[in-house]
């Protein structure tokens, strides 16, 4: 079955290191996404694509980078690691809206829990 | 950009009764609103949408109604069972620059007391 994958699921690093973290999806899904979930804050936008080489900066995107070298595979970068970034990160896909602005559904990975000590 | 209010932060209802989860939100161009579940530990799944085009849209015992004018949108549950316990998101997409990303409010933490 098709799905969405992250890892890893769990990751202790710290200050200052470089983190990436994977997410894989085999929908064949244009648009992916980068999302973190603080208590208080709800879901935040990170960065988002919307096919091969496209990238662009989502409301929290400082410190993060992301690459997109193929349509599996968004994968998130903390250049390096800070205590603020301690989160739980989910990644999302879905497919391409149709012209006029339609939107489709969002499936989210399992999310990948980051301390930063 | 925009901004998405979710009110109440919790909310407890007894079984069977009725909940509702309301939100508002501030670009008048935005055009899709989903609402998402979280159950503890798991990840976010979509439950109910609804487009700018319509003002209300049903599923068995979830529904979602819009107010454009307004800039509001409310989830309602009725006949709440135990498994209806969980985190509830809306959200908000405003399609100005491409974005298809979401705007989230913060969530309602509903509890079904039995």
């Amino acid at each position: 079955d098709a799905e969405i994958t992250q890892s890893p699921r769990h990751k202790i690093t710290e200050t200052g290191r470089q983190v990436t973290l994977a997410c894989h999806q085999t929908w064949n899904h244009n648009n992916m996404f980068w999302y973190r979930q603080d208590l208080g804050h709800g879901l935040r936008l990170i960065h988002y694509s919307y096919g091969v080489h496209d990238t662009n900066k989502g409301e929290v995107s400082d410190g993060y980078s992301v690459s997109r070298s193929n349509t599996e595979d968004l994968p998130l970068t903390l250049e390096s690691a800070a205590s603020s970034q301690t989160s739980v990160y989910f990644c999302a896909s879905s497919k391409p809206g149709l012209a006029g602005g339609s939107v489709n559904e969002q499936f989210f990975g399992p999310g990948t829990r980051l301390t930063v000590l | 950009g925009e901004n998405v209010e979710q009110h109440p932060s919790t909310l407890s209802v007894q079984e069977g009764d009725s909940a509702v989860i309301k939100c508002t939100y501030s670009d008048s161009a935005s055009n899709y609103f989903p609402w998402y579940k979280q159950e503890l530990g798991k990840r976010p799944q979509l439950i109910i949408d609804i487009r700018s085009n319509v003002g209300e849209k049903k599923d068995q015992r979830i529904a979602v109604t819009l107010n454009k004018t307004a800039k509001h949108f409310s989830l309602h549950i009725t006949e709440t069972q135990p498994e209806d316990s969980a985190v509830y998101f809306c959200a908000a997409r405003a399609p100005g620059g491409g974005a298809d990303g979401l705007t989230f409010g913060k969530g309602t933490h509903l509890i079904i007391q039995p």
